[in-house]
C-alpha cells in the first residue's frame, strides 16, 4: 500500500514570497490533515478535510494561509505571504473515516523563510 | 485543547524502564501515540480507546484512564532504537480531529 506523498520535501524562500505545498494521501482515506510543526514542538493542527468539505479549520491563519482538497482526494496548502515565522516542517496525514483509526504521516515538506 | 506530555524529556541507558505520561483537561474518546525521529515523519506505535483495554507492542504498552482522561506509555528494556520523541494525540469524541501534545524527548545511551 503507497503511503501518503508530500512534496515538495524542501522549500526556501524569501518573507512575502508565496508558497505551495502538495499531498496525495492513501488510496480510500477520507479524512486528511494539515499539521505544522514548529522545530522542537508537536505538531499543530491547521485544517481537518472530511472527503472535500473542511471540517476543522479554526487554527489557520486565514489572513495568508489557504487549503484546498479537489474531488476528494489531492490537497493542497498554501501561504501567501509567508513570515519568518512560518518556517516549519508541514506534515500532512490521512485516515480511513471515523476516530480510533490510525494516523499516517507523509514525510513532511520543509518549509525555511529567509 | 492540547494534551499535556510529562516528562519533557528523558535520558536511559539501554535496558531501563521509562513511563511517558498524556493528560487532558477534558473528557477523551481515544488515545494515540506516536513516535518521531529526528527529520522524519511521526510513526504509529497504538491507539487506545474509551472503553477499551490496555495494548502492548513487544516491550511497549500503554494503559488509558478514562476517569482521569490520563493515558501512560510504558518502554521496558530499553534499547537504542527507542530514542526519538514521543508524541501522544487526543480525540474527544468519535469523528474529532487528533491534537498531539508538546512530545516527550527519549534518549538511550549504551
Amino acid at each position: 500500500e503507497a503511503g501518503v506523498a508530500q512534496s515538495p520535501r524542501y522549500k526556501i524562500i524569501e518573507k512575502r514570497q508565496s508558497v505551495a505545498f502538495w499531498c496525495n494521501p492513501i488510496s480510500g482515506h477520507a479524512t486528511l490533515y494539515w499539521y505544522q510543526q514548529i522545530l522542537g514542538q508537536g505538531p499543530k493542527l491547521l485544517i481537518q478535510f472530511q472527503n472535500n468539505g473542511v471540517v476543522d479549520d479554526s487554527q489557520l491563519p486565514k489572513d495568508r494561509f489557504s487549503a484546498e482538497r479537489l474531488k476528494g482526494v489531492d490537497s493542497t496548502l498554501k501561504i501567501q505571504p509567508a513570515k519568518l515565522e512560518d518556517s516549519a516542517v508541514y506534515l500532512c496525514a490521512t485516515q480511513t473515516q471515523g476516530s480510533g483509526n490510525t494516523i499516517y504521516f507523509g514525510e513532511g515538506s520543509w518549509l525555511t523563510v529567509v | 485543547q492540547q494534551p499535556v506530555q510529562s516528562p519533557q524529556a528523558v535520558i536511559l541507558r539501554e535496558g531501563e524502564d521509562a513511563v511517558i505520561n498524556c493528560s487532558s483537561s477534558k473528557a477523551l474518546y481515544s488515545v494515540h501515540w506516536y513516535r518521531q525521529k529526528h527529520g522524519e515523519a511521526p510513526v504509529f506505535l497504538m491507539i487506545l480507546l474509551k472503553g477499551g483495554e490496555q495494548k502492548g507492542h513487544e516491550k511497549i504498552s500503554a494503559s488509558f484512564n478514562e476517569k482521569k482522561q490520563q493515558s501512560s506509555l510504558y518502554l521496558t528494556a530499553s534499547q537504542l532504537s527507542y530514542s526519538g520523541t514521543y508524541f501522544c494525540g487526543t480525540e474527544k469524541t468519535s469523528y474529532d480531529k487528533v491534537i498531539f501534545g508538546p512530545g516527550t524527548s527519549l534518549s538511550v545511551i549504551p
